[in-house]
């Protein structure tokens, strides 16, 4: 999982197999956001979820939040080798522009 | 939409050199923008909070005087590495936010640029 004191993780699948990752953060947040990111690139928005939303779904995609264990899963089913990429929480917190990023999570999809 | 173009992509230049990046929202306004930095294989590192028509926000440790950054208009924000050197190479990302996005500023997701990757020789 990402932040708290855990390394960033690596995981490899082969393709059409699903993916779970997962995020914790430490304080009260207004949104987490994931993100995903190709080698040598920025990086691109994939799902938003609110503080008081539990599930939320886009495409392929499903995030979970749990604000009473500070924790978010993201679920990648389905897999593609085009999925391959790094993929970061961040967490938004109340009054407050800026965005606190994860350690991130590398999934490499094999075809 | 929601666009964000960062230039240069890719620079190479001796120590000693002034580089500018630029990043500009090329869909949307933005009052704020942020700039990040990446070292290899880890997680972005903000470096500062970029304000129109007023002065950066600096994160701790982050030195004003080396990282100059000028947000002169609602779509383009400027940071400036003066007189850089070998350990300032990395990879530099800015980010935007839509100011008329929809669910309030507050629930709007940041537009990444593509990144500059700096090295310094």
């Amino acid at each position: 999982s990402q932040q708290g004191e855990e390394d960033p993780q690596a995981l490899s699948i082969q393709e059409g197999e699903n993916a779970t990752m997962n995020c914790s953060y430490k304080t009260s947040i207004n949104n987490l956001q994931w993100y995903r990111q190709n080698s040598g690139r920025g990086l691109v928005h994939l799902i938003l979820i609110r503080s008081n939303e539990r599930e939320k779904h886009s495409g392929r995609l499903r995030v979970t939040l749990d604000t009473s264990k500070k924790s978010s899963s993201l679920l990648i089913t389905a897999s593609r080798a085009a999925d391959t990429a790094s993929y970061f929480c961040a967490t938004a917190f109340y009054g407050n522009n800026r965005l606190a990023f994860g350690k991130g999570n590398q999934v490499v999809v094999i075809p | 939409g929601a666009v964000v173009s960062q230039h240069p992509s890719w620079v190479i230049c001796k120590s000693g050199t002034s580089v500018k990046i630029e990043c500009r929202s090329l869909d949307f306004q933005a009052t704020t923008m942020f700039w990040y930095r990446q070292f290899p294989k880890q997680s972005l590192m903000l470096m500062a909070t970029s304000n129109e028509g007023s002065k950066a926000t600096y994160e701790q440790g982050v030195e004003k005087d080396k990282f100059l950054i000028n947000h002169a208009s609602l779509t383009l924000s400027t940071l400036t590495v003066t007189s850089a050197h070998p350990e300032d190479s990395s990879f530099y990302i800015c980010s935007a936010r839509d100011l008329q996005g929809q669910g309030g500023y507050s629930n709007q997701p940041q537009h990444f640029g593509d990144g500059t990757r700096l090295s310094i020789l």
